[in-house]
């Protein structure tokens, strides 16, 4: 079946720490990947998203992903974080065209 | 450009009770899709809609239903509700059919 772990629910970093939040996915093929980000109560924004090609995307807000295809893995990264990033960050698999299927989330916490 | 765009905010309904949901789409789009997010878990995709038809289903039931209008703009219903219903309900609106922009969601509380 389909799917996409991510394997922390909670991390807490300092502010301006980096930041690595991971990714897993499980397709028959490799699918289109995106990482979302939620605060709390509202909608999602999209942060980036991987189709094909370079294997290291720009998102927005300074935050980068890196597609593994040997380790099925999609993980987000942000050199610096400032304490605005604190949310929840969504990792999600797409390759019908249609459903989004979503990880569980990662909910970030960022120290003064 | 407005984004996607949602109403009602937040609405309190009644176990029994019949629901509607609204959604406009980013300027552009052709395609909707609808997902329930449970508190503190992803969301889960319950359908799109694309030239006015339903064109994929996520495992819910039939007393989940949309339409899609002319102008691309969507609704969901949910009839007979039950208090598992509660929940964030998200709209996203597509061009490519793959990257989706969701609105900022419907907060249903079913008592």
């Amino acid at each position: 079946a389909q799917s996409v772990t991510q394997p922390d629910i909670h991390i807490t970093v300092s502010e301006g720490a980096s930041l690595e939040l991971r990714c897993n996915y499980s397709y028959g093929a490799t699918p289109y990947l995106f990482w979302y980000v939620q605060s709390p109560g509202q909608g999602l924004q999209l942060l980036l998203k991987y189709f094909s090609g370079d294997t290291l995307v720009q998102g927005i807000k300074g935050f980068e992903a890196e597609f593994k295809r040997s380790q099925s893995s999609f993980n987000l990264r942000k050199p610096s974080v400032h304490w605005s990033d604190a949310a929840e960050y969504f990792c999600a698999g797409n390759n019908q065209g249609g459903k989004l299927i979503f990880g569980q989330g990662t909910e970030l916490s960022v120290k003064p | 450009d407005a984004g996607v765009t949602q109403s009602p905010t937040h609405l309190i309904k009644t176990r029994g009770q019949q629901v509607t949901l609204r959604c406009s789409p980013k300027s552009g789009h052709d395609t909707v899709s609808w997902y329930q997010q449970a508190l503190g878990q992803g969301p889960q995709f319950i359908f799109q809609y694309y030239e006015e038809e339903e064109r994929q289903r996520g495992n819910f039931p039939d007393r989940f239903s949309g339409h899609q209008f002319p102008n691309y703009s969507s609704e969901l219903n949910v009839n007979a509700l039950l208090l598992g219903d509660s929940a964030l309900y998200l709209c996203a609106s597509s061009s490519d059919g793959y990257t989706q922009y969701f609105g900022p969601g419907t907060r249903l509380t079913v008592l």
